[in-house]
């Protein structure tokens, strides 16, 4: 059972492309949560979103609670964005996160 | 620290040996989560800590793993008799009090050979 489904698994892009992941949860939730992992295993969290859209940069969140659907977009992708990108949700009830597997990005130069 | 570390930042065990893995959580911390990562896939739920009480162990894959947070800072994450399906990064973060603003340490990368 995977509360938390994310998609592509892999995507490869060139250089300056727009880039989707898209993460769909089963569970009600208090926070969705958006992560970069680098070869080596370091996470680094970029977005936690309850509603609406953030923006940081060239990446923005978004997150339709209706739909129990995020997105998580990168604009004119750049080869040092090629990592892991995570999606995790804190759920209403207990008190440990669920995570997708993950959607493993490279970008060519 | 500014930061949740985790130590060592990578391991390499022999099979059958003990090792002890350690986490520093942000100072005043009060929940920390360890979570264990095996190559290709999403973090896994290890076992779950409010101060020095462990709420939740359910994660824990075998009695070989032991967690432990006994002055409810620095937590010890402990694999007795490792075996390769061991070998995993494992992950350890830490939240003020609530399921928001967690933050993840580096995590420590082991493997069993």
């Amino acid at each position: 059972k995977n509360e938390v489904e994310q998609s592509p698994q892999n995507l490869t892009a060139q250089e300056g492309e727009f880039i989707t992941i898209n993460c769909s949860y089963s569970v009600g939730i208090s926070a969705l949560h958006w992560l970069q992992q680098h070869p080596g295993g370091g996470i680094v969290s970029l977005f936690m979103l309850s509603s609406g859209k953030k923006k940081h940069g060239r990446l923005i969140a978004t997150i339709n609670i209706q739909e129990k659907h995020s997105s998580l977009h990168i604009t004119a992708s750049h080869p040092r964005d090629s990592a892991v990108y995570i999606c995790a949700v804190s759920p209403n009830t207990g008190n440990q996160f669920y995570f997708g597997t993950g959607t493993s990005l490279t970008v060519i130069p | 620290g500014a930061g949740v570390s985790q130590s060592p930042r990578y391991k390499v065990a022999k099979r059958g040996q003990d090792v002890a893995l350690r986490c520093d959580p942000i100072s005043g911390h009060v929940s920390l989560f360890w979570y264990q990562q095996a190559l290709g896939q999403g973090p896994e739920f290890l076992t779950y800590f409010q101060n020095e009480a462990q709420l939740d162990k359910s994660g824990l894959p075998s009695d070989r793993f032991f967690a432990e947070r006994p002055e409810g800072s620095v937590s010890t994450l402990k694999i007795q008799r490792t075996q390769q399906e061991d070998s995993a990064v494992y992950l350890c973060a830490s939240s003020l009090s609530t399921p928001y603003g967690y933050t993840f340490g580096s995590g420590t990368r082991l493997t069993v050979v």
